[in-house]
């Protein structure tokens, strides 16, 4: 069945940067879009991004927008998604989430990661 | 965007017992293709969130028949006909229409 694997998070100041890294292992992650979803503690789930998965066509939260960079390199089944401009308030685990199929519309989540704490303090 | 709400929020539920949750949306989920794009995920404590439900009725790959899920357009429910102690968590619906994606508030379900 596989399985996903995220990575990369850690504490880190406001205003800094952070890459995230969501691998795949047991299948060919390029046939599929993912999508990183974030849940910060005690709260509810929220989507913050999604790739197609030709990588083509991206999509973002209107939270994360501008500061956000969803990419994936298929060689390696792994999508990224690089955090800029970092605020306290993207505090949270993030999920990555691989979808049913290769497009960023009409969408299920069959698959999730263990996710990674990302800590935005001072 | 599309805004999804869910009631009860908390469920206490007694094993053995039925027990269903509400979802709806602000815009209909009903795709031209006939389909209803409303999933159902279930939380376990400290776990991450695994589909449990979804085009609103159909169930995942290894998801017990107990759940179950109806509706179509901007009203949906998933039911399970007999709780067990291993279905507590939080209960998340969330439409895959269209992105942005939304996720209603979470439904936690507990053992009374």
């Amino acid at each position: 069945e596989g399985q996903l694997v995220e990575s990369g998070g850690g504490l880190v100041q406001p205003g800094k940067s952070l890459r995230l890294t969501c691998v795949a292992s047991g299948y060919r992650l390029g046939s599929f879009a993912v999508s990183w979803v974030r849940q910060a503690p005690g709260k509810g789930l929220e989507w913050v991004s999604s790739i197609s998965g030709s990588g083509g066509v991206t999509n973002y939260a209107d939270s994360v927008k501008g500061r956000f960079t969803i990419s994936r390199d298929n060689s390696k089944n792994t999508v990224y998604i690089q955090m800029d401009g970092l605020r306290v308030e993207d505090a949270a685990v993030y999920f990555c989430a691989k979808a049913s199929s290769g497009g960023t519309q009409r969408v299920r989540f069959d698959q999730w990661g263990q996710g990674t704490l990302v800590t935005v303090s001072s | 965007d599309i805004v999804m709400t869910q009631s009860p929020l908390y469920l206490p539920v007694t094993p053995g017992e039925p027990a269903s949750i509400s979802c709806r949306s602000s815009q209909s989920l009903l795709h031209t293709n006939g389909y209803n794009y409303l999933d159902w995920y279930l939380q376990k404590p400290g776990q991450s969130p695994q589909l449990l439900i979804y085009l609103g009725s159909t169930r995942a790959s290894g998801v017990p028949d107990r759940f179950s899920g109806s509706g179509s357009g901007t009203d949906f429910t998933l039911t399970i006909s007999r709780v067990e102690a291993d279905d507590v968590g939080i209960y998340y619906c969330m439409q895959g229409l269209q992105s942005p994606f939304t996720f209603g508030p979470g439904t936690k379900v507990d053992i009374k």
